[in-house]
C-alpha cells in the first residue's frame, strides 16, 4: 500500500507570496492532518480535515488555511508569507471516524523556505 | 491532552535493548499512550500505542505501569537505524491532534 505523499518536497518563496502544498493520504484514509515543524517550536498541529470538513484547528493565524477534496486529498495554503513560515510542513493521514484508537501515518514533508 | 516528560537524550550500544521512559502522571482514563519516532528530516513514524496493557509489535514493546502514570518503550535489539528522536504522546483514541513534546534523542552507537 502506498504511503502518504506530499508535493512539492522543496519550495522557495519570497515574503508576501502565497503557497499551496498538497497531500495525498493512504488509500482508504479519510482524515488528513497538517503539522508545522520548526527548530524553535518543534512539531505543531495546524488542522485536521475529515470528509471535506475541518474538524480541528491549532493555534495558527488565519493566513494558514486548508481544504480537503472528495477523494480525501488535501491542500494547505499559506498567504502573505513571512520569514517565520519557513518550516517543514508535514501531512498525516489516518482512518478517522468516531472510534479508535488510530495511528497516524506521516508523509515525508514539504520543506518551505521563505526569503 | 496530558503532558509527558521524557529525558532529553539517551545512548545505546548496537544490539542492546533501548529502554525509553516517559512520565504522564496526569493521564486520563480514556487516553492512550502513543510512541512515534522521527529520523532526521523525515516524517514521524508510528511505533506503538497502548491503553493499560503491555503491547508488543514487530518494532517494539510498550510497558505501561499499573497506575498508568508512566511507560517505557523497549527496542529489544537496537540498530544504528534506530537512531532518532522518540516522542511519547498521550491522546484520546479519536483525537486527531497529536501534541509533540521535545522527545528523547536516542543515539545508537557501535
Amino acid at each position: 500500500k502506498a504511503g502518504v505523499t506530499q508535493t512539492p518536497r522543496y519550495l522557495i518563496k519570497t515574503r508576501g507570496q502565497q503557497v499551496t502544498l498538497s497531500c495525498s493520504p493512504i488509500s482508504g484514509h479519510r482524515s488528513v492532518s497538517w503539522y508545522q515543524q520548526t527548530p524553535g517550536q518543534g512539531l505543531q498541529f495546524l488542522f485536521e480535515y475529515f470528509s471535506e470538513t475541518q474538524r480541528n484547528k491549532g493555534n495558527f493565524p488565519g493566513r494558514f488555511s486548508g481544504r480537503q477534496f472528495s477523494n480525501s486529498r488535501s491542500e494547505m495554503n499559506v498567504s502573505t508569507l513571512e520569514l517565520g513560515d519557513s518550516a517543514l510542513y508535514l501531512c498525516a493521514s489516518r482512518r478517522g471516524g468516531l472510534t479508535g484508537p488510530y495511528e497516524q501515518y506521516f508523509g515525508p514533508g514539504t520543506r518551505l523556505t521563505v526569503t | 491532552d496530558a503532558k509527558t516528560t521524557q529525558p532529553t537524550s539517551m545512548d545505546c550500544a548496537e544490539g542492546r535493548a533501548a529502554n525509553l521512559p516517559c512520565n504522564h502522571s496526569t493521564i486520563s482514563g480514556n487516553e492512550y499512550v502513543y510512541w512515534y519516532r522521527q529520523i532526521h528530516s523525515q516524517g514521524p513514524q508510528y511505533i506503538i500505542h497502548g491503553l493499560k496493557n503491555n503491547e508488543t509489535n514487530e518494532m517494539a514493546s510498550l510497558i505501561i505501569t499499573e497506575d498508568r502514570k508512566s511507560s517505557t518503550l523497549i527496542l529489544p535489539h537496537a540498530t544504528l537505524r534506530d537512531t532518532a528522536v522518540y516522542y511519547c504522546i498521550v491522546s484520546t483514541g479519536t483525537a486527531s491532534k497529536l501534541t509533540f513534546g521535545t522527545g528523547t534523542r536516542l543515539q545508537v552507537t557501535l
